[in-house]
């Protein structure tokens, strides 16, 4: 079973429909984080957690909001969707502990293609 | 100001072959650590190889290597001896500071291998 999913994989929505992104993890880590990926500009953060109560605004937070249900879920939504939302989106997790030999490396889930018309 | 910065948009190499992927980067943090992944076309990003700024020496995984250059910052990825599978999207991405653990990351490049 994969370590960190992502529910839906793909979805095509409206423009000014609500819609939640969901991440699940099984490594039990404390660090989970959402980012973007749009061709030519890498992947962007939009989010990120310490834990359930430790929420924190990244890179391009504008038009979502994000919630940490548990250690293991944080859910990612769009209020009111547009299409320049349209991209791959991706929930990625790591360990809070020190550097360690592979400084802090995050794991990705498999990523969920969102379109908006 | 970009992080971080890959100035090849594609790249085509040859079966067997070696190939250089160029990453430069940008902090005034002294701990920082650098990062490659692999995106094949399924989507899914594949953890390759780690630098951090204190180590000694380039690291190494498989027939993936970093050349390293402190000074000039710059943390090229060296795949050795290309197979087929390693036709790919590839990101640099950099974590600055040792607390956050926010990665930072690179437009990216397509390597192509060609039989």
């Amino acid at each position: 079973d994969a370590d960190v999913t992502q529910t839906p994989r793909n979805r095509i929505t409206k423009t000014g429909k609500r819609i939640m992104l969901e991440c699940s993890q099984t490594k039990g880590h404390d660090r989970m984080y959402w980012y973007r990926q749009d061709p030519g500009l890498g992947l962007r953060l939009i989010y990120y957690s310490f834990d359930v109560k430790d929420i924190n605004k990244g890179e391009i937070s504008d038009g979502y909001s994000v919630s940490r249900q548990a250690q293991a879920k944080f859910s990612l939504s769009l209020e009111s969707a547009i299409p320049n939302q349209t991209a791959l989106y991706f929930c990625a997790t790591s360990d809070g502990g020190l550097a360690g030999i592979k400084g802090g490396e995050q794991f990705f889930g498999p990523g969920t293609r969102l379109t908006v018309l | 100001a970009q992080k971080i910065t890959q100035t090849q948009p594609g790249m085509f190499v040859q079966e067997k072959e070696a190939v250089t992927l160029d990453c430069t980067y940008d902090t005034s943090d002294p701990s920082y650590g650098l990062f490659w992944y692999k995106q094949p076309s399924s989507g899914e990003m594949i953890f390759l190889i780690y630098q951090g700024s204190y180590d000694q020496q380039n690291a190494t995984e498989g027939r993936y290597s970093l050349n390293f250059q402190k000074a000039r910052k710059s943390a090229n990825l060296v795949i050795s001896a290309s197979q087929l599978g390693d036709s790919a999207m590839y990101f640099c991405a950099m974590r600055e500071g040792d607390n956050d653990y926010k990665l930072s990351f690179g437009a990216g490049t397509t390597v192509t291998v060609r039989a």
